[in-house]
């Protein structure tokens, strides 16, 4: 497998733009979880997924990010409008069906800079 | 307040030394840990997860302790090697089904030859 697929791997934009970043989970994985790193906060889950629905965005700001999952191998994290505090690394990760004490699975990060 | 700090930002030792890193946290309750490693422009990859009721765990030269009591993880690298250093990551796993996870900041480790 090739693992989570996450693109872009780098993304510069300007303040008030529109970001869409896309995540393919591993097949077979029903869970999907999309995190944001820094060096200040560490990694933060944003929002998780089970079986495309979400299950936990209490971490996301929903004013300006969405996050959606149409089939069980895409999803998409959508920041609009972008701030300069939204500078930091985003990683997707997915797990396999919940049968105790799973291990998640990251992508490489798309490493976003809002000028 | 909830917390979770792992000891040191950085941890520089020599090759063939032990290294040992170390998770603490307050105010949680966690249905086990897992230590990560991440290297520079990467994801986290999964290295050992340890259950409440396990005191140690091992794997290759890698070791985990979880110590509830003191609401502590060691995690050591024995005979250390330059290729180990990278970043290692501790996470809380509030549930057992994996989902809420709590990550540390990470200990950065370098091991020099």
């Amino acid at each position: 497998d090739a693992g989570v697929i996450q693109s872009p791997r780098h993304e510069v934009t300007e303040m008030g733009q529109e970001v869409t970043l896309r995540c393919k989970p591993i097949s077979g994985h029903d869970y999907l979880f999309w995190y944001r790193q820094t060096m200040m906060q560490g990694l933060e889950l944003l929002v998780y997924f089970n079986n495309k629905a979400v299950m936990d965005d209490s971490g996301m700001p929903k004013d300006r990010f969405s996050a959606k999952m149409p089939n069980a191998s895409f999803s998409t994290l959508k920041i609009q409008p972008s701030e300069p505090r939204d500078s930091a690394v985003y990683f997707c990760a997915s797990s396999p069906p919940a049968g105790g004490m799973e291990t998640q699975y990251f992508g490489p990060g798309t490493r976003l800079l809002v000028l | 307040s909830q917390k979770i700090e792992q000891n040191s930002e950085a941890l520089n030792i020599q090759e063939g030394k032990t290294a040992t890193l170390t998770c603490n946290y307050t105010n949680y309750s966690p249905a086990y840990l897992q230590w990560y490693r991440q290297d520079p422009g990467r994801g986290p990859v999964f290295l050992l997860l340890i259950r409440e009721n396990e005191k140690e765990k091992r794997k290759e030269r890698l070791k985990v302790t979880f110590d509830t009591t003191l609401k502590q993880s060691l995690f050591h690298i024995t005979a250390s090697q330059p290729a180990d250093s990278a970043t290692y990551l501790c996470a809380l796993v509030l549930n057992q089904a994996g989902t809420a996870l709590i990550f540390g900041k990470g200990t950065t480790l370098s091991v020099s030859s």
